[in-house]
């Protein structure tokens, strides 16, 4: 299976704030990678696919770069209905595996 | 819309088999041509992709649980289900359905059910 582990599981921030996530695959996946934003008791929710494309309907705010085995997450600007939980997930080889996790907290 | 929603029983035995059902609305299963998943998560933790029922009735099941597993799909009904046989507490999690975003099995999860949680207590 490949890997996926992100870094960091949390981190604290404030509203304004600029923020990257990091997701190192265990073997290169090319630009097969996604992002996906989770809130509690919620389902996740697609933000970034192909690495940097962003899906319909998430703000600007947010984007993607990297290839191969190294990936990240930026949000530009954080808003208060930013602060929730990230997951990486590959999706070039089965089984398809996610990240552990990022939990991005207020300050 | 396409809109995904899971049911079936919150509570198993351990030993037992867990059945959900994964309702499709807003879309046709059969006329779509996607991959069709059972995502868990288990509490407090990362997301594990289960495996995928193509419109057609193929699959592809996680090897970690492949000897456990059937996903079906009724397209009549426009629904497809997971069995996981001989559960134990460790299978505890909340069970997701999601379609991919494109017509492929390569895809993200674009629409994901709301979730249901079972729980494998005597």
């Amino acid at each position: 299976d490949i890997q996926m582990t992100q870094s960091p599981s949390s981190v604290s921030a404030s509203v304004g704030d600029r923020v990257t996530i990091t997701c190192r695959a265990s073997q290169g996946i090319g630009s097969w990678l996604a992002w996906y934003q989770q809130k509690p008791g919620k389902a996740p929710k697609l933000l970034i696919y192909t690495a940097s494309t962003l899906h319909s309907g998430v703000p600007s705010r947010f984007s993607g770069s990297g290839s191969g085995t190294d990936f990240s997450l930026t949000i530009s600007s954080l808003q208060p209905e930013d602060f929730a939980t990230y997951y990486c997930q590959q999706n070039t080889g089965f089984p398809y595996t996610f990240g552990q996790g990022t939990k991005l907290e207020i300050k | 819309q396409v809109q995904l929603q899971e049911s079936g029983p919150g509570l198993v035995k351990p030993s037992q088999t867990l059945s959900l059902t994964c309702t499709v609305s807003g879309g046709s299963i059969s006329s779509g041509g996607y991959y069709w998943s059972w995502i868990r998560q288990h509490p407090g933790k990362g997301l594990e992709w289960i495996g995928y029922i193509y419109y057609s009735g193929s699959t592809y099941y996680n090897p970690s649980l492949k000897s456990r597993i059937t996903i079906s799909v009724d397209t009549s009904k426009n629904q497809f289900s997971l069995k996981l046989r001989s559960v134990t507490a460790a299978d505890t999690a909340v069970y997701y359905c999601a379609r991919g975003l494109d017509r492929d099995a390569v895809t993200p999860f674009e629409y994901w059910g709301q979730g249901t949680l079972v729980t494998v207590s005597s």
